[in-house]
């Protein structure tokens, strides 16, 4: 499959731990932020989103947290197990943007260690 | 929900040869379709996107070309290929009408390989 992973910072993280991905965004203005989860040689995978208007948002074992005043993203993965290994990155819609585009990050390869 | 399929999933093509990669959605109607490129290691790259039926909008100017012939039916393709036309090519959807209308859904990828 296609190597996504190459000379990504790289985050090992024992099984049953928690993990974080950190994802630090350009633009003051953007609205809304979304995290993928990337397996190899696989399409993105929707994880979860949140706009600007909100802190924090939680699914199934997945918190977003937001904070504005330093343009930081960060994703928590509860109780991490292998099948969350996978290369995971976050996007930002600038306001305005037009047909809703997105701005990717390079991303982040998470490694789970049983 | 709506589901993306991509077709072929892996290609190898000769340099200089035609390029035809199909994208349809099952699921909804009227989406916005786009098509990014993603390089090994680095971000998706936009290359275009559509609104509707024969609207296309380019990002990045290229040998590549876009069309959307049906509503659900997104095609990109090239009359001559490069080697730097090598990557993995993503279709994704979105869809108004939500709670979260900005998110986009991939489909599963063609990893093309030009030599």
């Amino acid at each position: 499959g296609e190597s996504v992973g190459l000379h990504l910072p790289t985050l090992s993280v024992q099984e049953g731990d928690n993990s974080i991905i950190n994802c630090a965004y350009s633009n003051s203005a953007s609205d809304y932020f979304i995290w993928y989860k990337q397996e190899s040689g696989k399409g993105p995978q929707f994880i979860i989103d949140i706009r600007s208007n909100m802190d924090k948002r939680q699914g199934q074992r997945v918190t977003v947290l937001l904070n504005k005043t330093v343009k930081h993203l960060s994703l928590q993965i509860a109780a991490t197990q292998p099948g969350d290994s996978a290369v995971y990155f976050c996007a930002e819609k600038k306001s305005g943007a037009g047909s809703y585009q997105l701005t990717f990050g390079k991303g982040t390869k998470l490694s789970v260690i049983p | 929900s709506q589901t993306i399929h991509q077709w072929p999933a892996t290609l190898v093509q000769p340099v200089g040869s035609p390029l035809s990669l199909e994208c349809t959605v099952e699921g909804t109607s009227n989406p916005n379709l786009y098509w990014y490129r993603q390089a090994a290691g680095r971000g998706l790259q936009l290359l275009f996107y559509s609104v509707g039926i024969g609207q296309i909008s380019s990002e990045v100017p290229q040998n590549l070309s876009a069309s959307r012939p049906q509503d659900r039916q997104f095609i990109l393709s090239s009359k001559k290929l490069l080697l730097s036309d090598s990557g993995f090519y993503l279709c994704a959807c979105r869809t108004s009408g939500t709670s979260f209308p900005e998110t986009q859904y991939f489909g599963p990828g063609t990893r093309l390989l030009v030599l």
